[in-house]
This record gives structure tokens, sequence and C-alpha cells, in this order.
């Protein structure tokens, strides 16, 4: 099965602080995702990946940014967490275009900022 | 860009009943479609898609309609279980150039009473 796993289930920081979030996959995927869920807005993307150093903007980046140095990694960075940013956050990967079209999703992380 | 409204937002049924989800798109070069369902403390996981060129699928007590005239697709379940209770996601995704980017629906609570 695949697995896609994410560092923290709960986070509690504070506004300021440099927040990372951490998803891992054991699947070769190349494509992985970062969202935001909210009640009422559904699944939001932030940031993308399909590949080992690449990135592209969501349809909500703003205060956030990412890192793929390994293929199996995808990190989530908030470099000035902000009370707004209290959200559920789940990571996602996928095949190659061509190859699957279905995205696996981790458990999620909660976190909030005070 | 891809815009997916979802209804109804919260879903009350009684067990044995039927429940449909539906969902509007607003990119006609839109061509997969998948549901997802999230479960408590879990993350989204795929339970059926459809593709343009199909009008209909089934997988046992679930199916999904596509009416690509009318750019709406819906999520049929019949003899609804109180297993089935989770939040459910419509998405819509243009398959040429998009890397596997979904747009999602804001989402469905389905409560069913035993």
């Amino acid at each position: 099965d695949v697995k896609v796993t994410q560092s923290s289930r709960y986070l509690v920081k504070r506004t300021g602080e440099k927040v990372f979030l951490e998803c891992v996959q054991d699947m070769d995927h190349e494509n992985m995702f970062w969202y935001r869920q909210d009640p009422g807005l559904g699944l939001r993307l932030i940031y993308f990946s399909y590949d080992v150093k690449m990135k592209e903007k969501g349809d909500i980046p703003e205060g956030y940014s990412v890192s793929r140095e390994k293929k199996e990694r995808f990190s989530l960075i908030l470099e000035s967490a902000s009370t707004n940013q209290t959200s559920m956050y789940l990571c996602a990967s996928s095949p190659s275009t061509g190859a699957g079209d279905t995205q696996y999703f981790g458990p999620g992380t909660r976190l909030t900022v005070l | 860009g891809e815009n997916v409204e979802q209804h109804p937002s919260t879903l009350s049924v009684q067990e044995g009943d039927s429940a449909v989800i539906k969902c509007t798109y607003s990119d006609s070069a839109s061509n997969y479609f998948p549901w997802y369902k999230q479960e408590l403390g879990k993350g989204p996981q795929l339970i059926i898609d459809i593709r343009s060129n199909v009008g209909e699928k089934k997988d046992q007590r679930i199916a999904v309609t596509l009416n690509k005239t009318a750019k709406h697709f819906s999520l049929h379940i019949t003899e609804t279980q109180p297993e089935d209770s989770a939040v459910y996601f419509c998405a819509a995704k243009r398959q040429s150039g998009s890397y596997g980017k979904l747009t999602f629906g804001q989402g469905t609570i389905l409560t069913v009473h035993p």
C-alpha cells in the first residue's frame, strides 16, 4: 500500500515562529502536494512539486514556501507563522501524469498558531 | 482557473436511504473527476472517479454520473450504512500540462443515522 506520512499530527506554535511540516512518501511518486483544509472551503492547494527541486505555486501560496531536496520528501515552511495559518495541513503524492491520477493523502497535521 | 462548487454542505440520511451529492465545474477542458472520502482523523481517500468520455460509472453501492454539457457531476450512494458517514469531496482536473493538479469542492459532511 502507498504510504504518505506526515511528521506531526498536532502542532502548536507561536506567532512569528518558523514552522516546518514534513511529508514523506514511499511509492517513488513524482508529484507531491501540500493542501490546507478549512471548514466550508474544502482543500486548497498551497504548493506542488513534479520533480526533485521543482516547485509550482498553487492557489494560496502567500506566506508559505516549500522544499523538495529528495524525491520522497516534501517540506512546507511557514517563514513567520501567523494566526490565520491555523489550519489542517494535508500532504499528498501521485505518480507522474499519464501513470495514474490518484492522489494519496497523509493523515494531516493540525497546526495551531497562538 | 477551475472553480468547483459542491452541494449540499451537510447531508443527513437514515440508514438504508440513498444519498446524492452534486458538483459543478467551470472549466470545460476538465476531463477527470474523482470523489474522495475523508473519515475522522484520516486523510482523504479516492473512492470512485470518472473521465469525460464516460457518462456513468458504478462500483457496488456508489455511482458517479457526469453531464459534460451542463458541467456537473454527482455522487450517488445507495443503501447507506453508518460507516458511510464521512466528509466527501469532489474534484476536477485538466489532464494536459496540469501535473495532476486537482481543484476540490468545499466538501459535504454526510451523516447516516442507524
